[in-house]
């Protein structure tokens, strides 16, 4: 079946590093991938997609690029900031689902 | 302002006591479903419905109920909740489910519920 595996947390880091969650799928076929982000408190907020192999989706500085040929959908940022702090979710669209990641807590220290 | 409202957004019940989460959207959304996060799990699918009285179990459905009467509104119920429920419950919605454009799903704030 359709799996999501991330990189294990916690991630803490200094602001202005570049930061890599790493995510990795199984699926059949090429479903859509996504990245969501949770703030402290609040839902789940899409924060990039792709919808099919070599998209690379981008939205508040982040940045992931589907890659067929890793399975892959790496979350990247150039710089971030401390208001980067959340937790990451990657996810693919699944049959009447999203299938979801375990989640990737991000903290960034000033 | 476009959105999925859910409530209460903290429970605290105690084992047994049958209990209603609501969520409501106004997009007019016909796809809706229901998830649950736990630590180390991400989220998993509790139900989901395609339509108005269209329901079907999601990956976890055990110890829950759903109805979707109208299209705006889709309850989840607990009609014996258990200390294994304890969790964050977050309602989705999108456009629809085909095939076609990948439609976003909005989440919900989110309702945490503590079963003693």
């Amino acid at each position: 079946g359709n799996s999501v595996t991330q990189m294990e947390g916690p991630v803490t880091l200094s602001e202005e590093a570049f930061p890599t969650i790493n995510c990795t799928y199984t699926a059949t076929g090429y479903p859509s991938l996504f990245w969501y982000v949770q703030y402290p408190g609040e839902g789940l907020q899409l924060l990039l997609k792709a919808t099919k192999a070599d998209d690379k989706g981008s939205n508040k500085g982040f940045e992931a690029t589907y890659r067929k040929e890793t399975t892959s959908f790496h979350l990247e940022k150039g710089s971030v900031q401390v208001s980067d702090s959340a937790v990451y979710f990657c996810a693919l669209r699944g049959a009447q689902k999203l299938v979801f990641g375990q989640g990737t807590r991000l903290t960034i220290n000033p | 302002e476009a959105q999925v409202t859910q409530n209460p957004r903290y429970l605290i019940t105690v084992t047994g006591k049958k209990l209603t989460v609501t969520c409501s959207q106004n997009m007019n959304h016909e796809y809706m479903s229901w998830y649950r996060q736990d630590p180390g799990l991400g989220l998993r699918q509790i139900y989901y419905s395609m339509n108005v009285e269209v329901t079907d179990k999601g990956d976890v459905p055990e110890g829950y109920k759903v109805s979707r009467k109208e299209k705006r509104n889709f309850p989840l119920i607990l009609e014996s909740p258990s200390p294994n429920q304890t969790s964050l419950y977050f309602c989705a919605s999108s456009t629809s489910w085909g095939r076609g454009p990948s439609y976003e799903q909005y989440f919900g704030p989110g309702t945490r519920l503590t079963v003693t």
